[in-house]
């Protein structure tokens, strides 16, 4: 019973080709996010939806498009795949209230490989 | 500008000693700090946190300290158990920016036996 789950778990493509992450989370948090992670192990920020809206997009190229059709639900479409994006992508959710936001919970990550 | 930062990319203590974690940030707007642990192939699996009000938190075997005026804090687990080997992750956030936390770079720990 996976509290925030990703689909698919690996994903290998060719560069050009559009593609689309999916993600859900049953622990009824209010807030969803994708992070990045790169070659270097960084894990940075892409986007946040609270109750559906978009509240942070951290300069991610355009290609990216996050789309959430319900709190419980925040999926990643990519277009035009390149090289560059190979990466590991993580969908995490947390409760955020304002003064108190409880801690992120993350999903198993989804290795995109672009060839 | 790398905000938060963890200046050690391995570390490596024998079962039943202290491991030391340290991270150091440079926004003073940060008010909540967390650890996060992970395993190869899964995502990070949150361990501890803290809120800037408070300078330890502790549970367990893991105990955060944080130190505001130094913006350091670390993490120590005793004793260590080698089921603890594992890359941890440091993470700040400021509650007016949405929940979004911001990443140190990691230290990999390996706890031998």
């Amino acid at each position: 019973d996976t509290a925030v789950s990703q689909t698919p778990k690996y994903l290998v493509t060719q560069m050009g080709n559009d593609k689309s992450i999916k993600c859900e989370q049953n622990l009824g948090h209010d807030t969803m996010y994708w992070y990045k992670q790169d070659s270097k192990k960084f894990l940075k920020i892409m986007f946040s939806y609270n109750n559906k809206e978009l509240i942070i997009n951290e300069t991610v190229p355009n290609r990216f498009s996050p789309k959430s059709p319900d709190k419980a639900h925040l999926n990643l479409h990519i277009n035009s795949l390149e090289l560059g994006d190979s990466a590991v992508y993580f969908c995490a959710s947390s409760q955020v209230t304002g003064i108190m936001n409880t801690e992120a919970f993350f999903g198993q990550g989804t290795r995109l490989t672009v060839v | 500008d790398q905000q938060v930062k963890q200046n050690s990319p391995s570390l490596s203590v024998q079962e039943g000693r202290i491991s030391i974690l340290n991270c150091d940030y440079t926004n003073s707007m940060f008010d909540y700090f967390l650890w996060y642990k992970k395993y190869p192939a899964e995502g990070p699996t949150f361990l501890i946190s803290i809120s800037s009000i408070k300078d330890k938190n502790e549970d367990g075997r893991f105990t955060v300290f944080l130190n505001k005026s130094a913006k350091h804090l670390s993490l120590h687990i005793v004793p260590s158990q080698p089921g603890d080997s594992a890359v941890y992750f440091c993470a700040a956030a400021d509650y007016n920016q949405g929940g979004k936390l911001i990443f140190g770079q990691g230290t990999e720990l390996s706890v031998k036996p």
